[in-house]
């Protein structure tokens, strides 16, 4: 599965929105976005995952670049609860081996 | 939807002892349950992946016999640290998953300290 490179932290306004970017150069065509976080002390919790098309749920939108090569996750209107460790991690169709890299820890800043 | 239960949040127990942490999909069948460690500053480690029904499998350098898995049903698995001791205190947090495309869902993990 491809490597991914995320900045390691970030500070983000409150209200304001936060776009955490990621490289994934060595994706492959059958390999998936996933972004998770981890609030302090607590299990990573799934956010967004896309192929190619952005994507949008309650929480987030992703944004895949067309050559696939990188992405961005973005929290419209940031809070203080979204402080957290946020994951980006490229996996094959059917695999389950998630990879937590050190992620970008996320300080959202009253 | 896609709720997983970890049970107990936290545990403190003496040297030797043996410790049981249980993982539940409340709301869905996991075709698949994951154990993950996870020690301070660090990131989460994957320790084993068991199927319901057949024994885990363990990633190296996870001793089977010390971290002992049981995957009874599609909706519970267990972890069993054996004779823990000091050095296996860590953040234990286990996930599930239905397969396919899907992603894996987490429990909110286990604290346990061992003194």
């Amino acid at each position: 599965d491809a490597k991914t490179t995320q900045p390691p932290s970030m500070d983000c306004a409150e209200g304001r929105a936060a776009n955490l970017p990621c490289n994934h150069s060595t994706i492959s065509g059958n390999e998936y976005v996933y972004w998770y976080r981890q609030i302090h002390s607590q299990g990573p919790q799934y956010i967004i995952h896309g192929l190619k098309n952005n994507e949008t749920n309650e929480m987030a939108s992703l944004i895949i670049t067309e050559d696939r090569k990188s992405s961005t996750l973005i929290l419209p209107h940031a809070t203080l609860r979204d402080t957290a460790v946020y994951y980006c991690i490229v996996l094959r169709t059917g695999a389950n081996n998630l990879f937590f890299g050190t992620g970008t820890r996320l300080t959202v800043i009253p | 939807g896609a709720v997983v239960s970890q049970h107990p949040s936290r545990v403190i127990c003496k040297s030797g002892t043996s410790v049981k942490i249980e993982c539940r999909s409340l709301d869905f069948q996991a075709t698949t349950m994951f154990w993950y460690r996870q020690f301070p500053k660090q990131s989460l480690m994957l320790m084993a992946t068991s199927n319901e029904g057949s024994k885990a499998t363990y990633e190296q350098g996870v001793e089977k016999d010390k971290f002992l898995i049981n995957h009874a049903s599609l909706t519970l698995s267990t972890l069993t640290v054996t004779s823990a001791h000091p050095e296996d205190s860590s953040f234990y947090i286990c996930s599930a998953w239905t397969g396919g495309g899907q992603p894996q869902h987490f429990g909110d993990g286990t604290r346990l300290s061992i003194l």
